[in-house]
């Protein structure tokens, strides 16, 4: 079945540092890859996506490309912020079944220090 | 590790009904938890988040008479489609956080269809 693997936090940098959150996968056909972020006390938010190969995913400062030839979808940001401090969290949404279902890595916590 | 379960992964009703997922903390206590849903081929969605002993925050756009969350121990949040129509058909999956350690998991997700 579908599967992600997540790089195992915790991650603590310095502000302005660089960042990189490692994501592969396991899925059959074409998945659509996703990276969602929780901030403390706040619910989900979608922070990027790619729906197929190739394609980047970018949003405040965060990228991620989607690589079919190494099934991954890392997580980048060439400079940090204290309030990048969350929970970052890789998922797929692929066809299991006739079915879509998201599957979602284990979460990697960041911790900015100023 | 902590394991979060949801109940039912599947379910089938009829329009005009009210089916009822449940979201467990398996091994933790967690005094949030999180109700997302999922249409095909878009991103999650947060609906509310449910406070242990207290009513649910609901995002805006959700209509709280409809998607009725009960939160009513540390283990157990509980979110009912109320008068399901077809229009709810979607994947609904929930997450709990942990309260030591400011951890969440997720629930592997519950498939609805409404005909």
């Amino acid at each position: 079945g579908n599967s992600v693997t997540q790089m195992e936090g915790p991650v603590t940098l310095s502000e302005e540092a660089f960042l990189t959150i490692n994501c592969t996968y396991t899925a059959t056909g074409y998945p659509s890859l996703f990276w969602y972020v929780q901030y403390p006390g706040e619910g989900l938010q979608l922070l990027l996506k790619a729906t197929k190969a190739d394609d980047k995913g970018s949003n405040k400062g965060f990228e991620a490309t989607y690589r079919k030839e190494t099934t991954s979808f890392h997580l980048e940001k060439g400079s940090v912020q204290v309030s990048d401090s969350a929970v970052y969290f890789c998922a797929l949404s692929g066809s299991q079944g006739g079915s879509e279902k998201l599957v979602f890595g284990k979460g990697t916590k960041l911790t900015v220090n100023p | 590790g902590a394991v979060v379960s949801q109940h039912p992964s599947w379910v089938i009703c009829k329009s005009g009904t009210s089916v009822k997922i449940e979201c467990r903390s398996l091994d933790f206590q967690a005094t949030t938890m999180f109700w997302y849903r999922q249409f095909p081929k878009q991103s999650l969605m947060l609906m509310a988040t449910s406070n242990e002993g207290s009513k649910a925050t609901y995002e805006q756009g959700v209509e709280k008479d409809k998607f009725l969350i009960n939160h009513a121990s540390l283990t157990l949040s509980t979110l009912t489609v109320t008068s399901a129509h077809p229009e709810d058909s979607s994947f609904y999956i929930c997450s709990a956080e942990q309260v030591l350690g400011n951890t969440i998991y997720f629930g592997e997700g519950s498939w609805l269809t409404v005909v």
